[in-house]
């Protein structure tokens, strides 16, 4: 069946480490996106890529990285710098012909902690 | 800037009663418009889209939406609800950024629960 599955479904970060959340999609769709989730607080944009080897930050990508080194695959990467990153992380997908009624699909998501 | 209000944070409705779900949202131009539902630990699923014509769109799961340019609002409906329609409900509007709707602007989500 076609998605996209994140793993870990959680994750536990130590205080001064980086942690990787990992998307990957057999949906054959150019464009994927980090979400970053808190409650109460709806779903923020962290970075988003419409093509391989390129991406772009969204609303709030300081302390996150990302790759498009592959089509399918578009990690994340949590830094040390991001001094809050108890969050729910929520990948997604979607085509993009341009006509801006593309579809978006969403992973089942990662809760990340803090040690 | 663009934004989405959704005014009710929690709402609880009794099986089998109607449901509406405000969204306003503020945008310069013909928006597009989402509603997707949200289970506990999953992710986003698409309930309903608009983009233009007729105002009353139908989704998935018997939702309905209607499209208010004069009121800038874009509320969610369901003449009767079920036990699993139970989650968290997000109105969602289109930045469209090089065509692509993926950046979309959320408002932060209202939560439904479902009394017998």
């Amino acid at each position: 069946d076609g998605g996209i599955t994140q793993s870990p479904k959680y994750l536990f970060r130590k205080e001064g480490q980086n942690v990787t959340l990992s998307c990957e999609q057999n949906l054959n769709h150019d464009a994927m996106y980090w979400y970053r989730q808190d409650p109460g607080q709806g779903l923020r944009l962290i970075y988003y890529s419409q093509i391989v080897n390129d991406f772009q930050k969204g609303d709030i990508a300081e302390g996150y990285s990302v790759s498009r080194e592959k089509k399918e695959s578009f990690p994340l990467t949590v830094t040390s710098a991001q001094k809050n990153p108890t969050a729910f992380y929520l990948c997604a997908s979607s085509t993009t012909r341009g006509t801006g009624d593309e579809k978006l699909f969403f992973g089942s998501g990662t809760q990340l902690s803090v040690l | 800037a663009q934004s989405v209000t959704q005014p009710d944070i929690h709402i609880t409705v009794s099986e089998g009663a109607s449901l509406e779900l405000r969204c306003n949202y503020s945008y310069g131009a013909t928006p597009y418009l989402f509603w997707y539902v949200q289970s506990p630990g999953q992710g986003l699923q698409l309930l309903l889209k608009y983009f233009s014509g007729d105002t009353l769109v139908q989704g998935i799961k018997g939702f309905e939406a209607e499209f208010k340019r004069s009121q800038s609002s874009f509320n969610l409906r369901k003449p009767s609800v079920h036990w699993s329609d139970a989650a968290e409900y997000f109105c969602a509007v289109g930045a469209g950024y090089g065509g692509s709707q993926g950046n979309l602007i959320f408002g932060k989500g209202t939560k439904l629960s479902v009394k017998p």
